[in-house]
């Protein structure tokens, strides 16, 4: 089955900074992947994702590309505030299953004012 | 319209017990998933319903079992509890349940086993 790997699992970042956070996949098949944020006691919601049609994705500070060769998908969030803490979840998923989407482990973002 | 409703928001259970949660998607979607949420482990698929039938199945334990009634809604059972399911159980939901559709999750169930 897909297995999703995600790192790093913490990271500190100045507010303003950039923060990357780096997926990779193993099943070629899957052909979406989104992303998800966690903020502390809510529910995942999901903030962008991109299909493997496409190289990459912005909405405002967040982008997300993604190399279907190396199976490598980032997050991106550039010019950081207080509010972008929470856990990141990437995710992949294969058209083979029915919304049986594989996450990664999650990242906890700490944006520092 | 409402979101995804899960009841209850907490459960405290022995080991050995069972427990069932319950979860209510988005009006008109008709597909619902379980998932598992640890620190450890991150978010893992339990199980996905459409039109009450089960498609997919991850990879835990037949005590874990779920089910889905007419109207959408969906219910989940752990059998036989142990200290290791103590975790937060989150359901999502979506319209059709293909994979490349947004998923609208729930608040979840806080399940801990003493």
């Amino acid at each position: 089955g897909e297995n999703v790997e995600q790192h790093p699992s913490t990271l500190s970042v100045q507010e303003g900074d950039s923060a990357v956070i780096k997926c990779t996949y193993s099943d070629s098949a899957s052909n979406y992947f989104p992303w998800y944020k966690q903020e502390l006691g809510k529910r995942p919601q999901l903030i962008i994702d991109i299909r493997s049609n496409v190289g990459e994705k912005k909405d405002q500070r967040i982008a997300v590309t993604l190399n279907k060769t190396a199976k490598h998908f980032s997050l991106h969030i550039t010019e950081t505030q207080p509010e972008d803490s929470a856990v990141y979840f990437c995710a992949a998923s294969s058209p083979r299953g029915y919304q049986k989407v594989t996450f990664g482990i999650g990242t906890k973002l700490q944006v520092i004012p | 319209k409402a979101g995804v409703t899960q009841t209850p928001r907490y459960l405290i259970k022995t080991r050995g017990q069972q427990v069932t949660l319950s979860c209510s998607p988005i009006s008109g979607h008709r597909s619902v998933s379980w998932y598992q949420q640890t620190p450890g482990q991150g978010l893992q698929f339990l199980f996905e319903y459409f039109s009450e039938t089960q498609r997919n199945k991850g990879n835990f334990p037949g005590r874990f079992s779920g089910r889905q009634f007419s109207n959408s809604r969906s219910e989940m059972n752990v059998s036989t509890l142990e200290l290791g399911d103590s975790a937060l159980y989150l359901c999502a939901s979506s319209n059709t349940g293909q994979a490349n559709e947004k998923l609208f999750f729930g608040s979840g169930t806080q399940l801990s086993v003493l």
